[in-house]
């Protein structure tokens, strides 16, 4: 079974800081990780992903996660924050031998502060 | 390049009426189309997947069923709403265990 834990369901940085976001998971297979982003009453969006390869993926919006197996980790950090990065973030797990399902966390909010 | 398409956008709903929630996805075929919710202040709950025309999973035993008449169209109905039901109903497809896209999703509201 796998299982997606973030930390913090709120965090909050003010404008230019470093964004941190913590996501650790649980799989018994090698995993597929994603990062996905959403803004208010729209449907989500992938930031970046890892499937196998570099641990260390660049995404879009000057996002970027590295992939830890050995902390079964996967944060999301950014060099410095904008206020349009104001939104809610999910990190997600599936199983790269094929199975159906992928299995999003509960979520983290970011706010930025001028 | 694929797009996914659901409407309507927003519902006000009684309680008790029923529902149809429609998904269609363009440009590319044999999707796995999934429904999932947001209740407020909540993550996303996988409600109903589908792998393939009448192939229909179920993820959580409630008053909701899912079709797939043809192989891009999926749907989420109820015949009698909840207040409980209120949500923010999202679409998504993928192929394989990658990447999921997802609509722009339906807020339904039930009074």
């Amino acid at each position: 079974a796998q299982s997606v834990t973030q930390l913090g369901s709120h965090v909050s940085v003010s404008e230019g800081a470093l964004v941190l976001l913590r996501c650790n998971y649980s799989s018994s297979v090698p995993p597929y990780l994603f990062w996905y982003v959403q803004y208010p009453n729209q449907g989500l969006q992938l930031l970046l992903k890892y499937t196998t390869g570099a641990t260390l993926v660049k995404g879009i919006n000057g996002f970027e996660a590295e992939f830890k197996k050995s902390e079964t980790s996967f944060h999301l950090t950014k060099p410095s924050a904008h206020m349009s990065d104001a939104a809610e973030y999910f990190c997600a797990v599936s199983d790269q031998s094929g199975g159906f399902k992928t299995i999003f966390g509960a979520g983290t909010r970011l706010f930025v502060k001028a | 390049s694929q797009t996914i398409h659901q409407w309507p956008a927003t519902l006000v709903q009684p309680v008790g009426s029923p529902l149809s929630l429609e998904c269609t996805v363009e440009g590319t075929s044999n999707p796995n189309l999934y429904w999932y919710r947001q209740a407020a202040g909540r993550g996303l709950q996988l409600l109903f997947y589908s792998v393939g025309i009448g192939q229909i999973s179920s993820e959580v035993p409630q008053n909701l069923s899912a079709s797939r008449p043809q192989d891009r169209q999926f749907i989420l109905s109820s015949k009698k709403l909840l207040l409980s039901d209120s949500g923010f109903y999202l679409c998504a497809w993928t192929h394989s265990s990658d990447t999921q896209y997802f609509g722009p999703g339906t807020r339904l509201t039930v009074l």
